[in-house]
């Protein structure tokens, strides 16, 4: 069974950092990409980062650029997301999301989903 | 205030069908980049619902069907059940933004 299981959301100061991880198993890791993917209480998904899988290529939407890092480790299976400098609007549920392309579709779609890490910025 | 915009709320009786709209723009949806659909049940983590406009993972019920034409995308949802109560989002690519991006999410109501 494919499973993506995250960990390190906590509650931090602003102007903190926070370091999540995704375990995941059921697949072979080293031959897809990832993304991260945040939800803040109430409110929509907002795509975050984005790392192929020999981490050649890495994406971040700009709210983030600059203070968040995507990594990640295949020979461990998992999946980072270091985030500095952090800010009240950066409260949110992390996921973290398998990506997938195939030549039905232009652009990659996410499947599966982690269960989620809460992160909350609050002083 | 979402670049991909989808109706709040949507609401029917068990067995009707309802839609739901994902509005783009010619630097996203209308640039030719394909709309993916999330189901979101409450508490729960997002679970992908539709691919590439129109394609069904296996285990979605064909009761689920998407399409997409110029700059929009729409969910179709027949014969309404209890269960289908979630919110859902579109999601696709903004050439502008280079990154993906989604719909801020409509809430359905099974009435």
């Amino acid at each position: 069974e494919v499973q993506l299981v995250e960990s390190g959301g906590g509650l931090v100061q602003p102007g903190g950092s926070l370091r999540l991880s995704c375990a995941a198993s059921g697949f072979t890791f080293s031959s897809y990409s990832m993304n991260w993917v945040r939800q803040a209480p109430g409110k929509g998904l907002e795509w975050v980062s984005y790392i192929s899988s020999s981490s050649s290529t890495i994406y971040y939407a700009d709210s983030v650029k600059g203070r968040f890092t995507i990594s990640r480790d295949n020979a461990k299976n998992s999946l980072y997301l270091q985030m500095n400098s952090l800010r009240d609007e950066d409260t949110a549920v992390y996921y973290c999301a398998r990506d997938r392309v195939d030549i039905v579709a232009t652009i990659d779609w996410f499947d599966p989903w982690g269960q989620g890490t809460l992160v909350t910025v609050s002083s | 205030q979402s670049v991909l915009t989808q109706p709040p709320s949507v609401s029917g009786a068990p067995g009707q069908r309802v839609t739901i709209s994902c509005t783009g723009s010619s630097s996203n949806i209308g640039a030719g980049y394909d709309v993916h659909w999330y189901q979101q049940l409450p508490g729960t983590a997002p679970k992908l619902l539709i691919y590439g406009n129109s394609n069904r993972p296996s285990g979605v019920p064909d009761r689920f069907s998407g399409s997409k034409s110029g700059t929009s995308a729409s969910l179709a949802i027949t014969g309404l059940q209890a269960e289908d109560e979630a919110d859902y989002y579109c999601q696709s690519y903004d050439s502008s933004l280079s990154g993906f991006l989604f719909g801020g999410g409509t809430k359905l109501t099974v009435l």
